[in-house]
């Protein structure tokens, strides 16, 4: 059974920084492109960053680029989002979600999702 | 930025069919996704690359692509099949991607 097990959130002060950690197993992590997103309390999704599944390429959604930097563990099957001068719009919910592979074949997409860490910035 | 554009909400009554659309300029090249959220927990996706279903998503969850638009269709809509839909995609480069602004589906 795939399962993605986050921690890591909590409540920090405008500024400050806090590192997310994302646990995976049930699946092969290193196979896969890894995602974090985010929903901030009664609104939608929002892609926040990707990385590849050698840790090569990462990219980010415009409103995190120089504050947040994920990364991944694939020795650990491990997902990591740090980060730093942390504003009062980042509050969310953050999921870690997963691609998929079959085989030789892997789709894009988010397929498996944890159930996501609750990240309050506030003072 | 890149954008992908749903109506806030759609209705059905019990039984019907329910279309929710979704558009943006990448759509004629980009592959649309679309998830389902319900209350407090975590997306699940029911369409993938336009018009496929994952294993376990029931045949009433269907998907499909025109141009800028992407459309999941939902045939023979029930109460549990009420929450939250977004769609998702790439803009036109392929790496960043982006979600729609998502659909409450009441079926009543």
């Amino acid at each position: 059974e795939v399962q993605l097990v986050e921690s890591g959130g909590g409540l920090v002060q405008p500024g400050g920084s806090l590192r997310l950690s994302c646990a995976a197993s049930g699946f092969t992590f290193r196979s896969n492109w890894m995602s974090w997103v985010r929903q901030a309390p009664g609104k939608g999704l929002e892609w926040v960053a990707n990385i590849k599944q050698d840790g090569s390429e990462k990219y980010y959604v415009d409103s995190v680029k120089g504050r947040f930097t994920i990364s991944r563990d694939n020795a650990k099957s491990s997902l990591f989002l740090q980060m730093n001068s942390l504003r009062a719009e980042d509050t969310a919910v953050y999921f870690c979600a997963s691609g998929y592979c079959s085989g030789n074949n892997c789709y894009a997409g988010l397929w498996y999702w944890g159930q996501g860490t609750l990240v309050t910035v506030s003072s | 930025s890149y954008e992908l554009t749903q109506p806030p909400s759609v209705s059905v009554s019990p039984g019907q069919t329910a279309r929710i659309p979704c558009s943006g300029d990448a759509l004629p090249k980009k592959y649309a996704y679309w998830y389902q959220q319900k209350s407090g927990q975590a997306p699940v996706l029911v369409i993938y690359e336009d018009n496929k279903r994952p294993s376990g998503i029931p045949q009433k969850f269907s998907g499909s692509s025109s141009g800028t638009m992407a459309t999941l269709t939902i045939s023979g809509a029930q109460v549990e099949d009420e929450g939250d839909y977004y769609c998702y995609s790439t803009d036109s480069g392929g790496y960043h991607w982006v979600f729609g602004g998502g659909t409450k589906l009441t079926v009543l």
